[in-house]
């Protein structure tokens, strides 16, 4: 069965540091992945997709994201953290040829001044 | 406006009573999605539907019902609400033409059950 792991449900980092969100997935065949960003009182929105593309993955607002099939993972990370990335972030799996998508139980980046 | 709307936002009712939260789109997607969300519990899926006529369980399906009313309008039910439905409950869009395709939500649903 797919599932995701997301290390850490609370992350904190300076203005200004290197953001680094951790994602493991479990899957028997490559899925695609997917970054969720969840502002304050909002629904989710993405950040950035793999879809068995290029395995270095740009999104929204300077996030990047990499696909180590060996490691299954799909860390997400940012250079520079801004205040304004201050949010919950999510981890999904759809494996390929079906309807779902699994999530992952969120992380939520607090960044300090 | 936005593309997922949900209605309401906000909803503080009683164990027992019935409720409603609904969902309607503008982006003309077949597949609508209803999930919630728990503090540490990610996101779990309740129901899916891929057309009016195609309704699936999720994986935590039990004590909620749905109505497809149209291609844009996803409905969920609660029967009889308990507490522990208290939740943040998002309703999500996907187009069929793309396997690859991410989903879009609504802005949530916060109901509180006491």
């Amino acid at each position: 069965a797919q599932s995701v792991t997301q290390l850490g449900s609370h992350v904190s980092v300076s203005e200004g540091a290197l953001v680094l969100l951790r994602c493991n997935y479990s899957s028997s065949v490559p899925p695609y992945l997917f970054w969720y960003v969840q502002y304050p009182n909002q629904g989710l929105q993405l950040l950035l997709k793999y879809t068995s593309a290029a395995t270095l993955v740009k999104g929204i607002n300077g996030f990047e994201a990499e696909f180590k099939k060996s490691e299954t993972s799909f860390h997400l990370t940012k250079p520079s953290a801004h205040m304004s990335d201050a949010a919950e972030y999510f981890c999904a799996v759809s494996p390929p040829g079906t309807y779902k998508y699994i999530f992952g139980t969120g992380t939520r980046l607090k960044v300090l001044a | 406006d936005a593309d997922v709307t949900q209605t309401p936002r906000n909803r503080i009712t009683k164990t027992g009573k019935r409720i409603m939260l609904e969902c309607s789109q503008t982006k003309g997607h077949d597949r609508m999605y209803w999930y919630r969300q728990d503090p540490g519990l990610g996101l779990r899926l309740i129901y899916y539907s891929f057309d009016v006529k195609d309704i699936n369980k999720g994986e935590i399906s039990d004590g909620y019902s749905v109505s497809r009313q149209a291609q844009a309008k996803f409905s969920l039910s609660l029967e009889s609400a308990i507490p522990n439905q208290t939740a943040l409950y998002f309703c999500a869009t996907r187009s069929l033409g793309t396997e690859t395709g991410e989903l879009f939500f609504g802005e949530g649903s916060r109901l509180t059950v006491l």
